[in-house]
């Protein structure tokens, strides 16, 4: 089925690990995002990438790296990761604004 | 920016009831609206969508209202079924898509 991939769904780190989270998708969707999503908040950007080798800053950057491989992927990267990173990640695209974004499952990434 | 939000974290409504979610959103530019449904552990779903030169669309049980006098958007679901337990959140754009904390929808059997 046509859509959004994210691997792996979940993980746990120990502080000052890193790890890579892995995006794909198979619509030709031209953009790609990363949010995060904390109880009681709503889903805040984290990088985006409107086209195949740019990426831009979101709201919330600080802890984390991005590479858009290619069309089809976007990887978030935590270089050190902090308790504060323990969150729920997803990754979502889009061709234009019309119908909005497709999400991923999302990855629930704890941090101790 | 944009500042959305919802006015109620939690509803519960009796099955086959109507359900209403609303949604404030804070910046007048803002000219294209979505619903989103979230079940649990998965990723949000795109459920409707509104542009800001309408005031009411209509999909398969759910209809949007948008009132940009005051800047609050709706959404209805028609005969509320336990299918639709899940948290609802809109999203509002005008460069790119903010996004409201979400209501979450109990429906009662």
């Amino acid at each position: 089925n046509a859509g959004v991939t994210q691997t792996p769904k979940f993980q746990v780190l120990k502080t000052g690990q890193s790890m890579t989270l892995q995006c794909a998708q198979d619509m030709n969707h031209n953009s790609m995002y990363w949010y995060r999503q904390d109880p009681g908040m709503g889903l805040r950007l984290i990088y985006y990438s409107a086209s195949e080798g740019t990426t831009d800053k979101g709201e919330v950057p600080n802890g984390y790296n991005v590479s858009r491989l290619n069309k089809r992927e976007f990887s978030l990267r935590l270089e050190s990761a902090a308790p504060s990173q323990t969150s729920v990640y997803f990754c979502a695209s889009s061709q234009d604004r019309v119908g909005g974004y497709t999400f991923g499952s999302g990855t629930r990434l704890t941090v101790v | 920016g944009e500042s959305v939000g919802l006015h109620l974290p939690t509803l519960s409504v009796q099955e086959g009831d109507n359900s209403i979610i609303n949604c404030a959103y804070s910046n007048s530019a803002s000219d294209y609206f979505i619903w989103y449904k979230q079940e649990s552990g998965k990723g949000p779903q795109f459920i409707i969508d509104i542009r800001s030169n309408m005031d009411k669309r209509q999909g398969q049980r759910v209809t949007v209202l948008l009132n940009k006098t005051v800047k609050h958007l709706s959404l209805q679901i028609a005969a509320t079924q336990p299918g639709d337990s899940a948290v609802y959140f809109c999203a509002a754009a005008f460069n790119k898509f903010y996004f409201g904390s979400g209501t979450k929808l109990n429906v009662k059997p």
